[in-house]
């Protein structure tokens, strides 16, 4: 079942900062987060995994609640390279199923 | 490290037609995922491969299947061409299932 993104666009100016939700209704395992600008191939940004384990860039920040099924994207001090479409992806269950189903992306716009 | 490779990378079909996509991941990464992208719905899951078998399969009709070589490549078939189909292709490897994936540029088809 694809998570559901909030919101589904935002607008800032250089510096400021931005929270990307990521919601599922059912038990996750693991949470990724991916960017991808206009015209490129989705990167990973970081993967956040029940138990509490994260991987990713240094400058990214998140959070996931495992009780609640949510996850949050923090996007602190926002510079014009933020610039892009941000999807979650999200694994379910035990892990055993490694489905990752994407939700429907949030366009982050920075301007000068 | 040559990143995940995707062929051809524009395709115009018409309908009824059949289409393969082809993708050569990361050299290591045994696990294949595909993804449909079209405006508006992200990523749409196709299916996951890992070690020549089938791991996941998304919600797709019987038209579209895949599969994976012994030297981890995978092909994506499309037959039956629809204009609903009209989307980019995105494969993404991985290390293996579950973990974080590093996607191809795409196969844009267009099926008119």
């Amino acid at each position: 079942q694809q998570p559901v993104q909030s919101p589904q666009a935002v607008i800032l100016r250089e510096g400021e900062d931005a929270v990307i939700n990521c919601s599922s209704s059912k038990a996750l395992y693991s949470v990724h987060w991916y960017r991808q600008k206009h015209g490129e191939a989705p990167v990973f940004l970081m993967i956040l995994l029940k138990g509490g384990e994260q991987k990713g860039h240094e400058k990214i920040s998140a959070s996931f609640n495992e009780k609640k099924q949510q996850s949050s994207l923090y996007l602190t001090a926002s510079q014009l390279s933020y610039s892009g479409t941000y999807f979650c992806g999200t694994q379910g269950g035990s892990g055993s199923n490694y489905k990752l189903t994407f939700g429907k992306g949030t366009l982050l716009t920075v301007n000068p | 490290k040559a990143g995940v490779t995707q062929t051809p990378r524009y395709l115009i079909k018409t309908r009824g037609q059949q289409v393969t996509l082809s993708c050569s991941p990361i050299s290591g990464h045994r696990s294949v995922s595909w993804y449909q992208q079209t405006p508006g719905q992200g990523l749409q899951f196709l299916f996951e491969y890992f070690s020549e078998t089938q791991r996941n399969k998304g919600n797709f009709p019987g038209r579209f299947s895949g599969r994976q070589f012994s030297n981890s490549r995978s092909e994506m078939n499309v037959s039956t061409l629809e204009l609903g189909d009209s989307a980019l292709y995105l494969c993404a490897s991985s290390l293996g299932p579950g973990e974080y994936k590093y996607f191809g540029a795409g196969t844009r088809l267009s099926v008119l």
